[in-house]
This record gives structure tokens, sequence and C-alpha cells, in this order.
């Protein structure tokens, strides 16, 4: 069925980079947007932005404009989410999550109906 | 920023009892506005669609209703598997924001 996989847990220290992975299995990986979104101990979830997998296209959340960037390798049907000038309130689980919306279609909706298995990401020194 | 507004942020409950949590949009939003549940150590799993419409394979007492500011979800009757967190989320403007979560926990 259609999945998504993502890569380990990282320890990083304050002011490093961190880069997650994001394969897609069991659907044409181009075809639809894929978000990434985190979810911070004791805290809700938090939109970071989407690719376009088809264009490599993004959308960053203000917040993170400078310090995310979203890549992807289609020849691998990997998404990659890097996050540099880490701090202590990055300390996360950071999701990947595909877009049932196709980059294709004109209609304006967002649901994201697969979420990937999770990155834990501490920032600590 | 449109700012998500979930009540309760927490709610004891019980097996077989009717739990409705609020969602209130600080600008209009349409019905341009999902629900997910998220279980502890697992991904959020979308539950309802652009307000009210419910996803292929989720049980059918979950429901959801409302446009503009204001939505509804509601469990109909609780099972000892609906213990999670739920999330409002809108996307009607970018960036696309959640509320806070709903956590339900057995009374």
């Amino acid at each position: 069925q259609v999945q998504l996989v993502q890569s380990g847990a990282e320890v990083k220290k304050p002011g490093a980079s961190v880069k997650v992975s994001c394969m897609g299995l069991e659907y044409t990986f181009t075809a639809h947007y894929m978000h990434w979104v985190r979810r911070a101990p004791g805290q809700g979830l938090e939109w970071l932005g989407w690719i376009n997998p088809n264009s490599g296209g993004t959308n960053y959340a203000q917040k993170f404009q400078g310090r995310v960037t979203m890549t992807r390798d289609t020849s691998i049907s990997t998404a990659y989410m890097e996050l540099s000038g880490l701090r202590s309130d990055d300390t996360a689980i950071y999701y990947c999550a595909r877009d049932r919306r196709t980059v294709e279609t004109p209609d304006y909706y967002y649901y994201m109906d697969v979420w990937g298995t999770g990155t834990s990401v501490t920032v600590s020194s | 920023d449109i700012q998500m507004t979930q009540s309760p942020s927490s709610l004891s409950v019980s097996v077989g009892d009717r739990v409705t949590i609020a969602c209130q949009a600080s600008q209009d939003i349409r019905d341009y506005l999902n629900w997910y549940q998220q279980k502890p150590g697992e991904a959020p799993k979308l539950l309802i669609y652009a307000a009210s419409n419910l996803e292929t394979g989720v049980p059918s007492r979950f429901s959801g209703s409302g446009s503009g500011t204001d939505f509804t979800f509601t469990i109909s009757s609780l099972q000892p598997a609906d213990i999670a967190t739920y999330y409002c989320q809108q996307y009607d403007n970018l960036p696309i924001t959640f509320g806070q979560g709903t956590r339900l926990e057995i009374k």
C-alpha cells in the first residue's frame, strides 16, 4: 500500500543543520504535493511547507524562510527537508505527508492523506 | 496567519459518550477545514476533509460540520480506540495552520 518511509533519528548541536529524507512507495511520487509538518514536545502540529515533486517548486511558511530547504530526487522517489541554524526549540518529530491533491489539478485543496513514519530530531549541546 | 482555536484543550470521557470538539478560525475559511487524529507514538491520520467529508475507511461515528469561522467535530459514541489527540487544520490561506489540539482521556 502507499507508504512514506522516513530516515532515522538525529541528534544535533545548536547551530548545526539536519536533513531528513522521506521515500514514497507504491504511488507515483511526482504526482502529489509533499508537505513537512513537525510536532514539538508538548506542542501541537506545525506546518513547515510543501514541495511539488514534479517541478521542484516550493512554498515555505514564513517562520522558516531562510532556514528550511525542501528538495527531491525523483530517481529514488525521495523528498528531503533540511533545516539549518538549529535551536533547542527545533527539537521535534518531523513528518512528511503526501497531499491528496495532484500537481496537475486546478482545484484548490490540501488534504494530507498519507503520513510518514516520523523522524525525531533532538537539538542539544 | 489564520489562528485556529480549539476547545476544550482536553476532555475526560467514558466509553459510549458523545464527544464534541469546537474549532474556531480567526477569519472566514469557507469549508476549507480538515480534522486529524493522532495517537501517542503514531503519525496523524486524516479523518474529515472539507469540513464534513468522511475519509474512506473512517468509521461513521466520526463526523464534522460547520463553515465560515465555526466548526464542530463529533464522535457519536466513543470507543476505546478513539483515545487520542484531535486537531483541526485550515487550508484557506497559506501558511496551513492547525489548532492546538484536543486530548481525550478516559475518565
